[in-house]
């Protein structure tokens, strides 16, 4: 089946350095993903969608210079989170569709990556 | 994307079926209905997707009634590992602009 690997699962960073997260296609072609953040006993947050080639689309609120989106092929897609505060901490979960798939609503997720700021 | 509204909790014992109603009543033709399901600390799982009457799979069967206004997932015979929180989004498909925005979700506790 269609496997969305995310790294690293884990973060711990210093305030005001950068973090990057992967999110990998690892079976499938991926020609959009998307972004998410979630905190604690919350629901999923859209940030953003990811189209390969092209520059992501951000939901509103959403800080395009602070959350920097990169899905520079079909098989990746990367979230940097830039000068990090610890108001970013969050879990951040990626998602992608397989063309033909993805129109439908049928998306797969990575397994997230929760991020620790101090 | 219609708006979508689930009970924030609901508690079952192991091997009985569960029924989560989602309410959607402001569908539109184009939208599709889909159910996610999520573990603590791991992204949402597909569970199933339809768009009108029944549909059924290996994990669980979704009804939608005519109006389309609302839906319910069932899941037979449930364990203590579908303990999760699930949720129901509703989203036009085929158009490219289908975005997967969740609602509050509703967290289903199994006891033994």
């Amino acid at each position: 089946g269609a496997v969305v690997s995310q790294h690293p699962s884990w973060v711990i960073c210093k305030s005001g350095t950068s973090v990057k997260i992967e999110c990998r296609s690892l079976d499938f072609q991926a020609t959009t993903m998307f972004w998410y953040r979630q905190f604690p006993k919350q629901s999923l947050m859209l940030m953003a969608t990811s189209n390969e080639g092209s520059k992501a689309t951000y939901e509103q609120g959403v800080e395009k210079d602070k959350f920097l989106i990169n899905h520079a092929s079909l098989t990746l897609s990367t979230l940097t989170v830039t000068s990090a505060h610890p108001e970013d901490s969050s879990f951040y979960i990626c998602s992608a569709g397989t063309s033909g798939r993805w129109e439908l609503g049928e998306l797969f997720f990575g397994e997230g990556s929760r991020l620790t700021v101090l | 994307l219609a708006k979508t509204t689930q009970p924030i909790s609901m508690d079952s014992y192991e091997g009985q079926e569960v029924n989560i109603t989602c309410s959607h009543n402001n569908i539109a033709t184009n939208d599709y209905i889909t159910w996610y399901q999520q573990f603590p600390s791991q992204g949402p799982r597909f569970i199933i997707q339809g768009y009108k009457t029944k549909v059924t799979n290996e994990v669980a069967s979704l009804f939608i009634p005519a109006d389309r206004k609302s839906s319910t997932l069932s899941l037979p015979r449930v364990s203590l590992s579908d303990t999760a929180v699930y949720y129901c989004l509703v989203g036009e498909v085929g158009t490219g602009g289908f975005k997967t925005i969740f609602g509050a979700g509703t967290r289903l506790f199994v006891k033994a």
